[in-house]
């Protein structure tokens, strides 16, 4: 499978920007994706990018560089309620193997 | 409404009592997986399956069984489950359209095994 990378733990203000970082491997790249999983339920999807740049859905923003092997999810205006694990995924190469990263805990505060 | 259900939501088991959890979804979806999560490893693949009949390993498919007789249906069987099988088990569905992403998951199994 993929070798991803993502920060353990982030803290950010409501109403603030945050960004989230992801790293994977590049050999055999088949599109990355962005999961949120509140606390004690499943990870719902978020975004799905295979082309580099930036995708935007409302206040979720999702940006690609495949050529560095990186990529972000923007949260804008942040709200209480974005408090939750924000998964990374990346299938493997020529597979329907789902990698996924370990998760960065957001911790929104007042 | 569609949905991923599994049974049961909780089990607690006893070391080498084999057991079965059950997958169903309601989506028409060929691609089906089965993750389990634990503190500090996050989400691991255990197997999934591209279609009816056609199952393949993920990253730890140690101790478990899996088969794909129906569509809409994907046990995860523990032959004989152990202590370090203890953890939150998820399984997804997914159309084939893009690979193996934008799944949808089902509520969760949290399996402890003493």
């Amino acid at each position: 499978g993929q070798n991803i990378d993502q920060p353990t733990e982030m803290t950010a203000t409501e109403g603030a920007i945050v960004q989230i970082n992801c790293t994977y491997q590049t050999s055999g790249f088949n599109g990355l994706f962005w999961y949120q999983q509140h606390a004690g339920e499943a990870p719902t999807f978020l975004s799905y990018n295979v082309l580099d740049g930036l995708e935007e859905k409302g206040r979720f923003s999702s940006f690609l560089s495949r050529s560095k092997g990186y990529s972000y999810l923007l949260l804008k205006e942040l709200q209480m309620k974005d408090s939750a694990s924000y998964l990374c995924a990346a299938p493997g190469a020529g597979s329907y193997q789902l990698t996924f990263g370990k998760g960065t805990k957001l911790s929104v505060i007042p | 409404e569609a949905q991923v259900t599994q049974n049961p939501r909780y089990l607690i088991t006893v070391t080498g009592k084999k057991l079965t959890v059950t997958c169903s979804q309601n989506m028409n979806h060929e691609y089906m997986s089965w993750y389990r999560q634990d503190p500090g490893l996050g989400l691991r693949q255990i197997y999934y399956s591209m279609n009816v009949e056609v199952t393949d390993k993920g990253d730890v498919p140690e101790g478990y069984k899996v088969s794909r007789k129906e569509k809409r249906n994907f046990p995860l069987i523990l032959e004989s489950p152990s202590p370090n099988q203890t953890s939150l088990y998820f399984c997804a569905s997914s159309t084939r359209d893009r690979g193996s992403g934008e799944q949808y998951f089902g509520p969760g199994t949290r399996l402890t095994v003493t």
